[in-house]
């Protein structure tokens, strides 16, 4: 199988502080990688994809200030939320696909539990 | 209409029943469709894939795909306790993923 981590796996803030979320293929290079939030009993919202040494793609809505997405390297891609407010509490999950494989092969990650005081 | 659409439930079966999941959608360019089984508190899990119409089978689940009908299933034969979780459809062409709402499962034993 093709593993993603992502870490940490929950974390409080207050508000006004930013938050860094990892998310890493363990087992394999991904070509894209990709950050989703969700809210309780809701599904799973993209925000934006990201490829290797290039900028983030974000979908309309996210404001990409505030959700800063940084993919250095074919394993690992780092969310960072800034200036958090109690609004941004979520469950937000990363995916990777695999450069060997065919891009409709997601392989999502544990998600993120942010709470923001 | 939302692009895909999907019945939230909770759908509630007894041990070793079958178990039938359905999505909609409206988008006609989607042609890959996944099922993902997602646990609460965790990321989603792979289950099934199938590019265009057509039946894939892996043990006790079997996903059906009917592009005509804009219509995918997914079957869970002899259904345990430990598939009581949220399965979640999910479809693209040549964008990103889209997903359904999930529909939450719980098999009682």
């Amino acid at each position: 199988g093709a593993v993603v981590s992502q870490h940490p796996s929950r974390v409080i803030c207050k508000s006004g502080t930013s938050v860094k979320i990892e998310c890493r293929s363990l087992d394999f290079q991904a070509t894209t990688m990709f950050w989703y939030r969700q809210f309780p009993k809701q599904s799973l919202m993209l925000m934006a994809t990201s490829n290797e040494g290039s900028k983030a793609t974000y979908e309309q809505g996210v404001e990409k200030d505030k959700f800063l997405i940084n993919h250095a390297s074919l394993t690992l891609s780092t969310l960072t939320v800034t200036s958090a407010h109690p609004e941004d509490s979520s469950f937000y999950i990363c995916s990777a696909t695999r450069n060997d494989r065919a891009g409709y092969e997601q392989y999502f990650g544990p998600g993120t539990r942010l709470t923001v005081t | 209409q939302k692009e895909v659409e999907q019945d939230p439930g909770p759908l509630s079966v007894p041990e070793g029943a079958i178990v039938s999941l359905n999505c909609t959608y409206s988008n006609s360019a989607f042609q890959y469709f996944m099922w993902y089984r997602q646990y609460s508190r965790k990321g989603p899990e792979l289950l099934m894939y199938t590019y265009s119409s057509g039946n894939k089978e892996d043990g006790r689940f079997t996903a059906q795909v009917d592009k005509s009908s804009k219509y995918i299933s997914l079957f869970i034969r002899d259904s345990q306790p430990s598939d009581s979780a949220t399965y979640l459809c999910a479809m693209k062409g040549n964008t990103p993923l889209v997903f359904g709402k999930g529909t939450r499962l719980s098999v009682i034993a």
